[in-house]
Parts: structure tokens; sequence; C-alpha cells
């Protein structure tokens, strides 16, 4: 079946760097592009940005402009999102998922969370 | 990037309807057909239920609607469930090719 899997969960230092994995499976990886989403605790979510798996290009919020790249193994199926500089408000469940006609996101992947301790 | 405006919480008996509107402004939810709604029980990854402002994804009942008139989306849950008890979230394409959440209504069921 169509699904996205993520690498577990993390814990890293303040001004360390994170990178989550996201395989795809199901379909044809490099059709639909992959938006990654974070949801801190409590909170709603937000949208960091865009890869597209065919081509490699990206596009991000510009809130993480400066600290974020998101790549990708086509022959893996597989983007990575990777956070640097991270900061103790970087905890947050990190979410892929699949870029679905021009709105929405119809499949998810099932969350890693990222927690950001001394 | 201002988030979408939602009320916090709304409530119905089972059978009811409930709408959650959403506000947003002319640079995303009043310029653009690409407003998508989201179900987020506890725990769990949101679930794609409208999509393009009024299309339901293959598998979501039709007692979800979704419309748009101006800066404003609405999603209504017409015979309101137990199971439809969780956070939605509403979510809009905007003019910097960003795209911007809702903050968030949690709908009980009574």
């Amino acid at each position: 079946q169509v699904q996205l899997v993520q690498s577990g969960a993390e814990v890293e230092k303040p001004g360390a760097s994170v990178k989550v994995s996201c395989k795809a499976s199901g379909y044809m990886f490099t059709y639909y592009y992959v938006h990654w989403v974070r949801q801190a605790p409590g909170q709603g979510p937000e949208w960091m940005g865009w890869i597209n798996p065919n081509s490699g290009d990206t596009y991000f919020a510009q809130k993480f402009q400066d600290r974020v790249a998101m790549t990708r193994v086509t022959s893996f199926s597989t983007t990575y999102m990777e956070l640097s500089s991270l900061r103790s408000d970087d905890t947050a469940v990190y979410y892929c998922a699949r870029g679905f006609k021009t709105s929405g996101w119809d499949v998810w992947g099932q969350g890693t969370t990222v927690t950001v301790s001394s | 990037q201002s988030a979408l405006t939602q009320p916090p919480s709304v409530s119905g008996s089972p059978g009811q309807s409930v709408t959650i509107s959403c506000t947003g402004t002319s640079s995303d939810v009043g310029s653009y057909n690409r407003v998508s709604w989201y179900q987020q029980p506890p725990g769990t990854a949101p679930k794609l239920i409208i999509y393009e402002v009024s299309h339901r994804p293959s598998g979501v009942p039709d007692r979800f609607s979704g419309s748009k008139s101006g800066n404003t989306a609405s999603l209504t849950i017409s015979g309101l469930r137990a199971e439809d008890e969780a956070d939605y979230y509403c979510n809009s394409y905007t003019s910097t090719s960003t795209y911007v959440f809702g903050t968030g209504t949690k709908v009980t069921v009574l």
C-alpha cells in the first residue's frame, strides 16, 4: 500500500543538527512532491518546505531558509530533512507528507519526534 | 505569514451539524482555491478530509463538506458521530508560494 515511513525518534543538544528520513513505497516516488510539516507539543502544524523528488528542487518557508536542507536519493525512494543550529523550540514531531493535487497532503508519515535538550 | 484564524472549539450532539470557520486574508484564502482541511485525533498524524476548498478524497464520508466565501473557508460536519471527535486544521496556499495552517479547532461530541 501507499505509505511513507520515517526514521525513529532523536534527542539532540542545542546547536546540533538532526537528519530525518522518509521512505516512500507503493507509488512512483518521482511523481509527487514531498513536504515537511512539524508540530510542536500542544501546537498546530507548521509547514516547513517541499522537495521535488524528480528534480531535487526545494522551496522552504522563510523561517527555516537559513538552516534547513531537503535532499533525496531516488534509488532508495527516500527523502531527507536536515535541520541545523537546533534550539529548544525546535522540539516537535516532524512529518513528511505527499503532495496531492494543487493543495493538500494525502499520505503522511508516522512522524518523528525530535527533542532538543541540554 | 500569520496563522489562519479558527474557533478554538465547537461542540454538538450526535446527529447534529457543526461548522468550523477558517479566516485568512486576500493573500491566502481569498485569492486561491487551494484550501484543505485535516482531521487529527490525539497522537496521530493529520488526515486529509477536504482539498481544493470542497473536494473529498476517496474514502472520506460525504458528511464532511467544505466551502469558501471571500477570505473565509468553512468545514461542515453533518450527522455528527462520536468518531468525529478530534482536532481540525485548515490550510491554504499563499501569495509567497508557501502554505499556512489554521490555529486549530477541537470538535467535541456531547
